[in-house]
């Protein structure tokens, strides 16, 4: 069963640093972009970046482009989101989620992490 | 940047009733990229449909996604007890950036 596990909930405070994880199993890592999508708290989706990690081409949301910096480590099947300086509006929970395969699913999310919350307070 | 429209906010429903969601695109969208994902409370979004009308694994044949162009519908023909949520439509356009609708929650 394909998945992807994501770390668990995380508390910090503003101006801290912050790395969280996604582990997939059971595809081929570098055959599958893999995408973040933050919710805030009683709000909707918004897609933030995707890397490939194949060859760790990424692309960005403007909206997000310089506030994260999205990664992966081939060798554990691991896609990463990372900040340098938190803000309170950083508060949310993220998902990792996988581009679909070529195709018809390609634009589409077809497996999804579990989520992780951050909560940014001084 | 493409901007999704849902409509209604909410839709009040029974169980066994037929459920008929709204997706409205600010631009033309091509019908390989729409999709419908559903999120239960205190969970991850799940595929139901892409490319506007293909079935997701696993997902049941009372869901429908139909629409060309700037309209796009989501329709659950009975609705069952995990069917009461949050639906989002989603779009794909070659930036490359995807979208989300700002959702539709389906209440008994």
């Amino acid at each position: 069963e394909v998945q992807l596990v994501q770390s668990g909930a995380e508390v910090k405070k503003p101006g801290e640093s912050l790395n969280i994880s996604c582990k997939t199993s059971s595809y081929t890592f570098t055959d599958h972009w893999i995408g973040w999508v933050r919710q805030m708290p009683g709000k909707g989706l918004e897609w933030m970046g995707i890397i490939y990690p194949g060859d760790s081409d990424t692309r960005y949301n403007p909206s997000f482009q310089g506030q994260v910096t999205i990664s992966a480590d081939k060798s554990i099947s691991t896609a990463y989101l990372q900040w340098t300086s938190l803000k309170a509006s950083d508060t949310a929970i993220y998902y990792c989620a996988r581009r679909g395969s070529y195709g018809l699913s390609f634009n589409s999310f077809d497996i999804w992490g579990q989520g992780t919350l951050v909560t940014v307070s001084s | 940047e493409i901007v999704l429209t849902q409509s209604p906010g909410t839709l009040s429903l029974s169980p066994g009733e037929r459920a008929t969601l709204s997706c409205r695109a600010s631009q033309n969208v091509d019908s390989n990229y729409l999709a419908w994902y559903r999120q239960k409370p205190g969970q991850a979004p799940r595929l139901l449909i892409y490319a506007t009308s293909s079935r997701a694994t696993g997902i049941p044949d009372r869901f429908s996604g139909g629409g060309s162009g700037t309209d796009f519908t989501l329709t659950i023909s009975r609705l069952e007890p995990e069917d009461f949520a949050m639906y989002y439509c989603q779009q794909y356009d070659r930036s490359p950036r995807w979208t989300f609708g700002q959702g539709t929650m389906v209440e008994f």
